[in-house]
């Protein structure tokens, strides 16, 4: 069963923050976030396992609350090159037959 | 450089002519993947397959078929396309289980059945 993205959409002015939710009906391993662009290849952000760890990359961090079976990925100071379609994608464990799901994602539009 | 490479990258078929998108990796990664990307439904997984001659179904593998003769290669094959399969589909691999190890996505193949 897909994750649940919410919002669906959002759209900042530069410079502010976006907080986009994953939450899962199922226990969970792993949180997965990537970044798609129009056009592209979805490109990974960062994995989060399970143990309640809060991960940074630069002004993008993602926090991953294994109880409640959900995950929070932060954008803060926005940057037009934020722009794009986050997606998250769970995992149930690390088994190599153990697939990944992704969520329906959430599109990020950046206007100056 | 590390990558993982489609071909086609754009197809427009009809009904009925089987095809063959071909994947390839050059990560020596033991993990393969086949997703499609449809609007509003994010990306679904196909197949998969844990190393070579390992493959099994993911969420939406109906019409489809997969091979892993070598573990840089993992072709997806439509034997007889239809219109419901006109979507955008995207190879991944990675290192090991996709739980815990990044997927690395191809270019993409965007393909069209009239």
């Amino acid at each position: 069963q897909q994750p649940v993205q919410s919002p669906q959409a959002v759209i900042l002015r530069e410079g502010e923050d976006a907080v986009i939710n994953c939450s899962s009906s199922k226990a969970l391993y792993s949180v997965h976030w990537y970044r798609q662009k129009h056009g592209e290849a979805p490109v990974f952000l960062m994995i989060l396992l399970k143990g309640g760890e809060q991960k940074g990359h630069e002004k993008i961090s993602a926090s991953f609350n294994e109880k409640k079976q959900q995950s929070s990925l932060y954008l803060t100071a926005s940057q037009l090159s934020y722009s794009g379609t986050y997606f998250c994608g769970t995992s149930g464990s690390n088994f190599g037959n153990e697939k990944l799901t992704f969520g329906t994602g959430t599109r990020l539009t950046i206007i100056p | 450089e590390a990558q993982v490479t489609q071909n086609p990258r754009y197809l427009i078929t009809v009904t009925g002519k089987k095809l063959t998108v071909t994947c390839s990796q050059n990560m020596n990664h033991e993990y393969m993947s086949w997703y499609r990307q449809d609007p509003g439904l994010g990306l679904r997984q196909i197949y998969y397959s844990m190393n070579v001659e390992v493959t099994d179904k993911g969420d939406v593998p109906e019409g489809y078929k997969v091979s892993r003769k070598e573990k840089r290669n993992f072709p997806l094959i439509l034997e007889s396309p239809s219109p419901n399969q006109t979507s955008l589909y995207f190879c991944a691999s990675s290192l090991g289980d996709p739980g815990s190890n990044e997927q690395f996505f191809g270019p993409g193949t965007r393909l069209t059945v009239l």
